[in-house]
């Protein structure tokens, strides 16, 4: 079982341009989570996609969105790049109605903007 | 405004001795709390959770207990063992309008010292 991966692990982009971060969950799950890590800092909630669409979202502009493919795999994209949207970029994936515990995370996208 | 917050960015231990993270939040809808284990270059790990309709759980060698008129939470992992150096975050959710949604803190960064 290869859990969650993501790709690219490490991404140099400038301000303005946009990016897309790809991820792939475990297998048997269906729900994608994605978190953003700034440096020193615990992760924050993007937003969550289930069936295709997006369930919950966290306090993120719409400059963030993101896709569920039916396979399960994910796009986070952010258009605009700020310097602040520097981060690790984490993708969760889990199956709804087991719990936060059965959650498992990816090892992240670094994203640096310049 | 930061609703999970742990105050002490970093802790060192001597192997064998009991170490003691701590963990405060300031939204009373809360009513679940997870600890995860990070190391380097990897994602967050499910460590051990409790229901807000309990105040200890324990797992081996990781107990956490919970004051809710408090609002706080702890860790404690007896005996530290050195592969337990690692980023500890406390994160939190609102398990009945935000299931999937979960609070992280900013982490504290435990080093056990052989």
């Amino acid at each position: 079982d290869a859990g969650v991966t993501q790709s690219p692990t490490h991404l140099i982009k400038t301000r303005g341009q946009q990016v897309t971060l790809r991820c792939s969950p475990k297998s048997g799950h269906d729900t994608v989570s994605w978190y953003q890590q700034a440096l020193g800092q615990g992760p924050q909630f993007i937003f969550q996609y289930y069936e295709e669409e997006e369930r919950q979202r966290g306090n993120f502009p719409d400059r963030f969105s993101g896709h569920q493919f039916p396979n399960y795999s994910s796009e986070l994209n952010v258009n605009a790049l700020l310097l602040g949207d520097s981060a690790l970029y984490l993708c969760a994936s889990s199956h709804p109605g087991t719990g936060q515990e059965t959650q498992y995370f990816g090892p992240g996208t670094r994203l640096l903007v310049l | 405004d930061q609703q999970v917050k742990q105050n002490s960015p970093s802790l060192s231990v001597q192997e064998g001795r009991i170490s003691i993270l701590n963990c405060d939040y300031t939204n009373s809808m809360f009513d679940y709390f997870l600890w995860y284990k990070k190391y380097p270059a990897e994602g967050p790990t499910f460590l051990i959770s409790i229901s807000s309709i309990k105040d200890k759980n324990e797992d081996g060698r990781f107990t956490v207990f919970l004051n809710k008129s408090a609002k706080h939470l702890s860790l404690h992992i007896v005996p530290s063992q050195p592969g337990d150096s690692a980023v500890y975050f406390c994160a939190a959710s609102d398990f009945e309008t935000s299931y999937d949604k979960v609070i992280f803190g900013p982490g504290t960064s435990l080093s056990v010292i052989p």
